[in-house]
């Protein structure tokens, strides 16, 4: 079983629906949870970054932390095209050194205009 | 800031061939870090560095997979020799020393092929 869980996709949804992504995770000792965006043969940019549990806001962009139950989310509000990319979680540990960080599979989202 | 470079972007070579991937940090950063991105197995660690040493490397696959990081600037993957399950993206990302240390940024990647 992977440390981390989160389902490919593809995802598609219209132009302004709401989206969520979300990823499980086995290991309690997670602390610093992180959302990647990767458009097409690009990089991956950070694009939430959460400590413990709870929520986080950014424009269009919540991030919840659940460690209770070791599952996080992503929730894209009025969805543009422009947000059609693939979306990856990550996770890490001081246990393990804070720096090393777990990966999602990455979730594939097309915003359809 | 140029951001994390990474050359060659693309690189296709055959069964056998020795294969180099160079990154350049962000000025700055004291952690680089290698990843492999496959469809099958999504990002995954390969090394990582801390101040030019590797700390943890228990993501290389295998022998014919090694990293150097000579000086603060400069890192270097090499697969040698190549085979066909080589093929990824191959991604390099810098760490900043202070701050927020957890935060990755990330190159433009090198495609790599292998026939």
């Amino acid at each position: 079983q992977k440390e981390v869980e989160q389902d490919p996709g593809p995802l598609s949804v219209p132009e302004g629906a709401i989206v969520s992504l979300n990823c499980t995770y086995s290991n309690s000792a997670f602390q610093y949870f992180m959302w990647y965006r990767q458009y097409s043969r690009k990089g991956p940019e950070l694009l939430m970054y959460t400590y413990s549990s709870g929520n986080k806001e950014d424009g269009r962009f919540t991030a919840q932390v659940d460690k209770s139950s070791k599952y996080i989310s992503l929730f894209i509000r009025d969805s543009q095209p422009s947000d059609s990319a693939t979306y990856l979680c990550a996770m890490s540990s001081r246990a393990r050194g804070a720096q090393k960080l777990v990966f999602g599979q990455g979730t594939r989202l097309t915003i359809n205009p | 800031d140029a951001g994390v470079i990474q050359s060659p972007r693309h690189e296709v070579t055959e069964m056998g061939q020795e294969v180099t991937l160079r990154c350049k940090p962000i000025s700055g950063h004291n952690s680089l870090f290698w990843y492999r991105q496959t469809m099958m197995r999504g990002l995954e660690l390969l090394i990582y560095f801390n101040n030019n040493v590797p700390i943890d490397d228990s993501g290389m696959p295998e022998d014919r997979f090694s990293a150097k990081m000579p000086n603060a600037s400069f890192s270097t993957l090499k697969i040698q020799p190549s085979e066909p399950r080589d093929s990824a993206v191959y991604f390099c990302a810098s760490s900043p020393t202070s701050g927020r240390s957890d935060t990755q940024y990330f190159g433009p990647g090198t495609r790599l092929t292998v026939l």
